[in-house]
């Protein structure tokens, strides 16, 4: 029979424009959150942390915002190339070291 | 630094036959973990170890799977006897606990079990 996956959320984008990805997450405890990015047959990459006592942060094209109230977390990446196309993950730190990681969400960025 | 270093790349076994999957960490972290990623369920955290010890093996999914950190360079996932629904990209991550603490992943060993 057909096998049901994740579904994964896909945001299209032409290069250029702002992306905005969202991450919602589930345990209030949780202190510190990172983005990953992966392409295809790689392994997830570093893009940008944030600790729960900020509630921005930002880097090179790339900024975080952590709202702890109703637990979401987005990443937005400036003027976005076909270079930035891949799957973003959020993780969260629960406990002494564990990061648990979201579902995901696909990026296409088309020139 | 060469990163997290993992072998094999890809692995295809038969069905019931052992599979060892191993990790180089990045010298000097102290914290190791591996996950297992599909289509399925996504990326999931099956055991970490810090310095050398399981901390949370809670992940794992049953008795078939184990894993070892004999030393702070060296980690093994084991799969006895392997199962198609094993089938998977199997990763590891190792990072630092003090400050800042992202992970770094390895390439991963995409595992399939026929």
């Amino acid at each position: 029979g057909e096998s049901v996956g994740l579904h994964l959320p896909t945001l299209s984008v032409q290069e250029g424009d702002n992306s905005i990805i969202n991450c919602a997450y589930s345990n209030s405890a949780s202190d510190y959150f990172i983005w990953y990015k992966q392409e295809s047959g790689k392994g997830p990459q570093f893009i940008i942390d944030i600790r729960s006592n900020m509630d921005k942060r930002q880097g090179q094209r790339v900024t975080v915002l952590l709202n702890k109230t109703v637990k979401h977390l987005s990443l937005q990446i400036a003027a976005t190339q076909p270079g930035d196309s891949a799957v973003y993950f959020c993780a969260e730190r629960r406990g002494f070291q564990k990061l648990v990681f979201g579902t995901g969400t696909r990026l296409l960025v088309s020139p | 630094d060469a990163g997290v270093i993992q072998s094999p790349r890809h692995e295809v076994t038969e069905m019931g036959q052992e599979v060892t999957l191993r990790c180089k960490p990045i010298s000097g972290h102290n914290s190791l973990f591996w996950y297992r990623q599909t289509m399925m369920r996504g990326l999931e955290l099956l055991i970490y170890f810090n310095n050398n010890v399981p901390i949370d093996d809670s992940g794992m999914p049953e008795d078939r799977f184990s894993a070892k950190m004999p030393n702070a360079s060296f980690s093994t996932l084991k799969i006895q006897p392997s199962e198609p629904r094993d089938s998977a990209v199997y990763f590891c991550a190792s990072s630092f606990n003090a400050g800042n603490t992202e992970a770094f992943f390895g390439q991963g060993t995409r595992l399939t079990v026929v």
